[in-house]
């Protein structure tokens, strides 16, 4: 079965601080990993995805297969960045069904 | 002006009443999704399709059903089966479900009184 696992609900830190936002996953197949941000009063939409290694707004995020997990990381947080941020997990092999995580609100404080 | 359209957003109905939402896409896309977000849980997977006449169940499908008629719509029924179906309703298209990027609607918001 295809699970996502986010351990936190909430995290506030203050602008500049480093973040990481924890995502495990559980899939037996070859897994594809996203993140999905949610600003106030905007549509869920895709922040980055595993396989096109490549830095949005700051945001990066590596696929552990070892750990099975897709932590996504910023080294300098801002007040923007604060929103509902959801990990989310397809694959081949399986069902192929989008599944996501529980979400994490993120607020970066001035 | 392409993108995904839910409708009504706001939608209030009888206990016992079976409701239809509305999802449409003008993407192309050939998958189509269908979440359940309440505060706390996240976003629940009630259906999904793959392709046009074809549709799987997710993780929460007991007390709602979905068609596949056309390519852009992907309409949801929420049966009097469905035992707490007060919540927030999202619907998603991609052009796969393999590392596609899903696109959102804006949401329905049903209530059941």
């Amino acid at each position: 079965a295809q699970r996502v696992t986010q351990p936190e609900k909430l995290l506030s830190v203050f602008k500049g601080a480093p973040v990481e936002l924890k995502c495990n996953y559980s899939y037996s197949g070859s897994p594809e990993l996203f993140w999905y941000v949610q600003y106030s009063r905007q549509r869920l939409q895709l922040l980055l995805r595993h396989i096109s290694r490549e830095s949005i707004k700051g945001f990066t995020a590596d696929l552990n297969k070892g750990e099975t997990s897709f932590h996504l990381k910023k080294p300098f947080a801002q007040e923007e960045d604060s929103a509902m941020y959801y990990c989310a997990l397809s694959g081949r092999g399986g069902s192929e069904k989008l599944v996501f995580g529980k979400g994490m609100k993120l607020t970066v404080n001035p | 002006d392409g993108g995904i359209t839910q409708s009504p957003k706001y939608l209030f109905r009888k206990e016992g009443q079976n409701v239809t939402l509305s999802c449409e896409q003008n993407l192309n896309h050939d998958a189509m999704y269908w979440y359940r977000q309440d505060p706390g849980q996240g976003l629940r997977l009630i259906y999904y399709s793959q392709i046009v006449n074809d549709f799987q169940k997710g993780d929460i499908a007991e007390g709602y059903s979905v068609s596949r008629e056309k390519k852009e719509s992907f309409p949801l029924t929420v049966t009097s089966a469905q035992k707490n179906p007060t919540a927030f309703y999202l619907c998603a298209s991609s052009i796969s479900t393999l590392n596609t990027e899903a696109f959102f609607g804006q949401g329905t918001r049903l209530t059941v009184v």
